[in-house]
């Protein structure tokens, strides 16, 4: 089945160490996403691709980085990693080139963890 | 500016019993909104949006303009309605960028 993959699941890292998260899909959609949870919060959009050369700031940027490697993969790097990017993170992805563009398809999630 | 509201954070009601998860927003143009769920260790879905006009597992959601209001009703909860809701509002245009609420966990109690 099309998917939605994140690696790693789980990462505990400490204060200042650069970590990336990774995300793969096979959905072949053009649009990439990447969210944080964190509670009463909701999700936040950290960035967001709607192609390889399309990459733009979403509301909470700061401290973070990406890479759109090719149409499947989308990277989002913490520089120097502090304790409150402790969150849940996610990727999503959607289908841009059908001009409805309605649902977001997430992956399961990478529980990040900075000591 | 954009904004989504759920105003609670949790909702606990009994099994059989009718649920209504509340959603406003504040949004100048018109808005796409939209209904995502996360069951117990799973992925976050889409449940239902607006312009479909639909019923899924039960659920329904009307969107209320003058009341800037997109509140997920049941009449009849279930064990397995048990999870996280969140609302969400898209922006202007093509962009396929969502906002979401904060999000409201149900609790159906047996």
């Amino acid at each position: 089945d099309a998917d939605v993959t994140q690696t790693p699941r789980n990462r505990i890292t400490k204060t200042g160490k650069r970590i990336m998260l990774e995300c793969s899909q096979t959905k072949g959609h053009d649009r990439m996403y990447w969210y944080r949870q964190d509670p009463g919060l909701g999700l936040q959009l950290i960035y967001y691709s709607f192609d390889v050369k399309d990459i733009n700031k979403g509301e909470i940027s700061d401290g973070y980085s990406v890479s759109r490697q090719a149409q499947a993969k989308f990277s989002l790097s913490l520089e120097s990693a502090i304790p409150n990017q402790t969150a849940l993170y996610f990727c999503a992805t959607s289908d841009g080139t059908s001009g409805r563009d309605n649902e977001q398809f997430f992956g399961p999630g990478t529980r990040l963890t900075v000591l | 500016a954009q904004r989504v509201t759920q105003p609670e954070k949790l909702l606990s009601v009994f099994k059989g019993a009718p649920v209504e998860l509340k959603c406003n927003y504040s949004y100048s143009g018109s808005p796409e909104l939209f209904w995502y769920v996360q069951y117990s260790r799973q992925r976050l879905q889409l449940l239902l949006r607006h312009i479909s006009r639909e019923s899924i597992k039960g659920f329904t959601a009307d969107l209320n303009k003058g009341e800037t209001s997109f509140h997920l009703k049941k009449p009849f909860a279930q064990e397995e309605d048990s999870a996280m809701y969140y609302c969400a509002l898209k922006r202007l245009g093509n962009t396929g960028k969502l906002i979401f609420g904060q999000g409201t966990t149900l609790q159906v109690k047996p």
